[in-house]
C-alpha cells in the first residue's frame, strides 16, 4: 500500500510554463513534507519542504501548496526551464517514527526548449 | 562544507559475494539513514543509525543485510551473499538529528550495485 501517492508519473512542459506535481497521503500523523529533485545518476537533492501549519511556502521559482483537510500537497515550478528536467519526488515523515522518509514514486519532468 | 560522501559509486559483485557500501555524513551530522532505490521506483527506507547505535532497522531485510555506524569512520551497509535482486542504487542521507526540529536529510550520490 503506497502511503504517499504521486501524480502524474511523467510530465512534459514548455519552457516558461508552470509544472505542477501532486501528492496525496493517508496518514494524518505525517507532519513534514519535503520535495526532492533527482538528476540521472545523482542522489536526491532537497528542494523545498513544508510543515502542515502553513498552507504555502515559496522559494524562488518553487512553491509548495498544502491542503491539510484534503491531505494533499503539490509542487509548482514557475517559469520552467530545460535545466529543471529531472525526476521529482515528494515524501513525508513523522516525528514519532524517527523521521524516516516515506516516498512517492516520482514524476519525470521534461521541459521542452 | 563537504556534502555526504559515498563510495564506491559503482560496485559490481557476483552472486554470493559480499558488498560493502560506505557513507560519510556531512560534517557535524551524527545521524545517518540508508535508502534503496530500485529501477523505476521510489526510495525505500532501510535503516536509521546514530553513532554506535542502530535506532530503526525496520526497513532492512532480516537476512544478509547489516549496518553499522562506528564511533570513528563511515557508516557501513553490508550485504552478504548478494543475489540479483539486490541490484539497486543505495543512498545514504545525513541529518543533524531530531533535536531542535531539524528534519532535513541530505543525500549522497549513491552507490549503484550490480549483481551479475
Amino acid at each position: 500500500q503506497q502511503q504517499v501517492k504521486q501524480s502524474p508519473q511523467s510530465l512534459i512542459v514548455q519552457k516558461g510554463g508552470i509544472s505542477i506535481i501532486n501528492c496525496a497521503y493517508e496518514n494524518t500523523a505525517f507532519d513534514y513534507f519535503p520535495w526532492y529533485q533527482q538528476f540521472p545518476g545523482k542522489g536526491p537533492a532537497l528542494l523545498i519542504a513544508i510543515r502542515p501549519d502553513v498552507s504555502e511556502k515559496k522559494e524562488g521559482r518553487f512553491t509548495i501548496s498544502f491542503n491539510k483537510s484534503a491531505k494533499q500537497f503539490s509542487l509548482h515550478i514557475m517559469d520552467s526551464q530545460p535545466g529543471d528536467s529531472a525526476t521529482y519526488f515528494c515524501a513525508a515523515s513523522i516525528a514519532g517514527n524517527n523521521r524516516k522518509l516515506i516516498w512517492g514514486l516520482g514524476t519525470s519532468l521534461a521541459v521542452n526548449p | 562544507n563537504a556534502g555526504v560522501m559515498q563510495n564506491p559509486r559503482h560496485l559490481v559483485r557476483r552472486r554470493g559475494q559480499e558488498a560493502r557500501l560506505r557513507c560519510s555524513p556531512m560534517k557535524g551530522h551524527s545521524h545517518v539513514y540508508w535508502y534503496r532505490q530500485l529501477p523505476e521506483e521510489g526510495l525505500k527506507f532501510m535503516v536509521y543509525l546514530q553513532k554506535e547505535n542502530i535506532i530503526d532497522e525496520s526497513g532492512m531485510p532480516k537476512e544478509r543485510f547489516s549496518a553499522e555506524f562506528p564511533k570513528e569512520g563511515p557508516s557501513i551497509l553490508r550485504i552478504q551473499q548478494v543475489v540479483r535482486g539486490d541490484s539497486a542504487a543505495y543512498f545514504c542521507a545525513s541529518s543533524p538529528g531530531l533535536a531542535g526540529g531539524a528534519y532535513e536529510q541530505y543525500f549522497g550520490p549513491g552507490t549503484r550495485l550490480t549483481v551479475t
